[in-house]
């Protein structure tokens, strides 16, 4: 059965860092673009990053660029998501999700298939 | 930055109405883009991409249309289950952005 299962969510402090995981077991990860994917309690849906098949295109949105970085294993068929100098802003759910390219373009045609059930991320003192 | 605006933000229904959402590009995205489902404590979960296509599973009662700056999502006749916050993304560029939600619930 193809499933994402995030991992590694927690309370921490302003300043501090997480870092997420996604295992991908049921499906061959390695030929997916895979994407994160977060949102705040009571809010919408904000797109952190995504990363191509084979690692070597990674794109940020703002908010995160400079702070957060993704990566993958593809021999552990695992996501990761590292998240430096972590602010209050962003508390939320973090999702990965799965893109059907494996390459990371734009225009994208297929948007995300697959998605983890999330993780929730809290930063507070 | 593409900004997406859906409308309207909050919509209350019956079951068997027809429902429609808007959702307008500040700038042209040709056909990139993707609405998803989400229903509360769970997962998004895609229902079209390239705007119109309907994903493998989702009832046929769902569709999409537009292309340029102005989208819609369409349920030709709501059902139980249907109650649930939609979203718009585009995929035109990064970064890749969401609107707002709709919230559809139950009149």
């Amino acid at each position: 059965q193809v499933q994402l299962v995030e991992s590694g969510g927690g309370v921490v402090q302003p300043g501090r860092s997480l870092r997420l995981s996604c295992a991908a077991p049921g499906f061959t990860f390695s030929r997916y673009g895979m994407h994160w994917v977060r949102q705040a309690p009571g809010k919408g849906l904000e797109w952190v990053a995504v990363i191509s098949y084979d690692g070597s295109n990674k794109y940020y949105a703002d908010s995160v660029k400079g702070r957060f970085t993704i990566s993958r294993d593809n021999s552990k068929d695992t996501l990761f998501l590292q998240m430096n100098s972590l602010r209050a802003e962003d508390t939320a759910v973090y999702y990965c999700a799965r893109d059907p390219s494996n390459i990371v373009v734009v225009p994208a045609l297929y948007g995300m298939d697959v998605w983890g059930q999330g993780t929730t991320v809290t930063v507070s003192s | 930055d593409i900004q997406l605006t859906q409308s309207p933000s909050f919509l209350s229904a019956s079951v068997g109405d027809r429902v429609t959402i808007t959702c307008r590009a500040s700038q042209g995205i040709s056909i990139y883009l993707a609405w998803y489902q989400q229903k509360p404590g769970k997962a998004p979960k895609r229902l079209i991409f390239v705007a119109s296509t309907l994903q493998s599973g989702v009832p046929s009662r769902f569709s999409g249309s537009g292309s340029g700056t102005d989208f819609t999502l369409t349920i030709s006749s709501l059902q139980p289950e249907d109650f649930a916050t939609y979203y718009c993304q585009q995929l035109n560029s990064f970064p890749l952005t969401f609107g707002g939600g709709t919230k559809v619930e139950i009149k």
